[in-house]
């Protein structure tokens, strides 16, 4: 089945513990970002990677770092966590529009809610 | 820089009639496309339909239709025969032609009265 897969689920760390949440897909997609979805701010761009070892920032990556050295994984580092990221964060994957013309949709994982004290 | 604007945060519709979901956008490219998702309560992202810039015809999926209108960077969801199960939250997202960022609205919370 072609999937997204995130872990944790649920999470919750307190304030200065490093955490990673991972995340994989088996669709051979390019192209693989992190999100974070806030009430009333929609879905906002952390990250995002085109291809294996190559990454580049988002929107808010302010506290996060990421690494893309297999194409089928892409975690997500706190590397200091505040409680402002507390948050729910979607990890999503795609093919490049460059690549296939039409179905760039990106795919979902289940989301994984954090909480930071 | 690209935005998504979805002006209506929340809206009802009666079970079985139709309604409209809101989204402009503001881009200088010719080339892109847009999405429309759904967020259940379980969280999970499902996309509901899609559209490529350079097609004139609107994109229709089942009971889920849109309305593309280029020239006013404007990209509404109707939803006919709306079903309880349409109850939840939906996001408008662009994507440019090189597929750099995927951009979403603040998403519009769509209630179903029985």
């Amino acid at each position: 089945e072609a999937q997204v897969t995130q872990n944790p689920r649920y999470l919750i760390t307190v304030t200065g513990k490093k955490l990673t949440v991972t995340c994989s897909q088996n669709m051979n997609h390019e192209y693989m970002s992190w999100y974070r979805q806030d009430p009333g701010l929609g879905l906002r761009q952390i990250y995002y990677s085109m291809n294996v070892e190559v990454t580049d920032k988002g929107d808010v990556p302010e506290g996060y770092k990421v690494s893309r050295k297999e194409k089928r994984n892409f975690p997500l580092i706190l590397e200091s966590p505040s409680p402002n990221q507390t948050s729910l964060y979607f990890c999503a994957s795609s093919l490049r529009p460059q690549v296939v013309d039409g179905n760039t949709e990106a795919f979902f994982g289940q989301g994984t809610r954090l909480t930071v004290v | 820089a690209q935005t998504v604007t979805q002006s209506q945060p929340e809206m009802s519709v009666q079970e079985a009639e139709t309604v409209t979901l809101s989204c402009t956008y503001d881009t200088s490219e010719s080339d892109y496309y847009l999405f429309w998702y759904k967020q259940p309560p379980s969280r999970q992202m499902i996309l509901v339909i899609r559209q490529e810039a350079y097609k004139q015809q609107n994109a229709t999926e089942n009971r889920f239709s849109v309305n593309f209108q280029k020239a006013a960077k404007s990209f509404s969801l109707k939803i006919s025969d709306s079903q309880l199960g349409d109850a939840a939250m939906y996001f408008c997202a662009y994507r440019s032609s090189w597929g750099d960022k995927i951009i979403f609205g603040k998403g519009t919370r769509l209630h179903i009265l029985p």
